[in-house]
């Protein structure tokens, strides 16, 4: 069945870059695309982006844009996220989830989510 | 940009009981883009209810997802024990983009 796993967790200083992976497992990686969603603590959810695999094209919401950067390797199936420019309102529970198949309606939704790497963002 | 308001905040019902979730968006949308998604503690969402009504793989047939822009309700016909949990709707809208209502949280009364 597909799956994501997701790197472990992260310990960074304010100012600083965190990279984070998503391996995916169980389909066609190339034909699903794949989205950043990010929970602070008691929060809700906030899209950070997302990437189409089988060609590196990606987007992200204005609030993000230029801050986040992700990327992926076919030849290892991951998704890799990297937020720079590190604050403490950073602190929060990232997801990768993949978006729906463009076969039906779940295309607009997420069907598939990693388990969750936190990030702590302390001096 | 869309806004989606979930009310209430908290629901407290008892097994057993029906549960009424509402979202409602800042403005008329399709309701094609619309899902609803189940969390509990220390886990990801997972996804119940895609276009507006249609149930992912594997939820089970006392979930249901019903309504048309800007009101949408997920409706928990007899909760479970297992269903205490908190439940966010999303909408996917233009550039793309993907929004999130604040979330209900279904406790146990």
């Amino acid at each position: 069945q597909a799956q994501l796993v997701q790197s472990g967790a992260e310990v960074k200083k304010p100012g600083a870059s965190v990279r984070l992976s998503c391996k995916a497992s169980g389909y066609v990686f190339t034909n699903y695309f794949i989205s950043w969603v990010r929970q602070a603590p008691g929060q809700g959810l906030e899209w950070l982006g997302i990437i189409k695999p089988a060609s590196g094209t990606t987007s992200y919401p204005q609030k993000f844009r230029g801050r986040v950067t992700i990327t992926s390797d076919t030849s290892t199936s991951s998704v890799h996220m990297e937020l720079s420019s590190l604050k403490s309102e950073d602190t929060a529970v990232y997801f990768c989830a993949r978006r729906g198949t463009v076969a039906d309606y779940s295309h607009y939704a997420m069907d598939v989510w990693g388990q969750g790497t936190m990030v702590t963002v302390s001096s | 940009e869309i806004v989606l308001t979930q009310s209430p905040g908290t629901l407290s019902l008892s097994p057993g009981e029906r549960a009424t979730l509402s979202c409602r968006a800042s403005q008329s949308v399709t309701s094609s883009y619309l899902a609803w998604y189940q969390q509990k503690p220390g886990q990801a969402p997972r996804l119940l209810i895609y276009a507006a009504s249609t149930r992912a793989t594997g939820v089970p047939d006392r979930f249901s997802g019903s309504g048309s822009g800007p009101d949408f309700t997920l409706t928990v016909s007899r909760l479970e024990p297992e269903d205490f949990a908190v439940y966010y709707c999303q909408y996917y809208g233009a550039s793309p983009m993907w929004t999130f209502g604040q979330g209900t949280k279904v406790s146990i009364k």
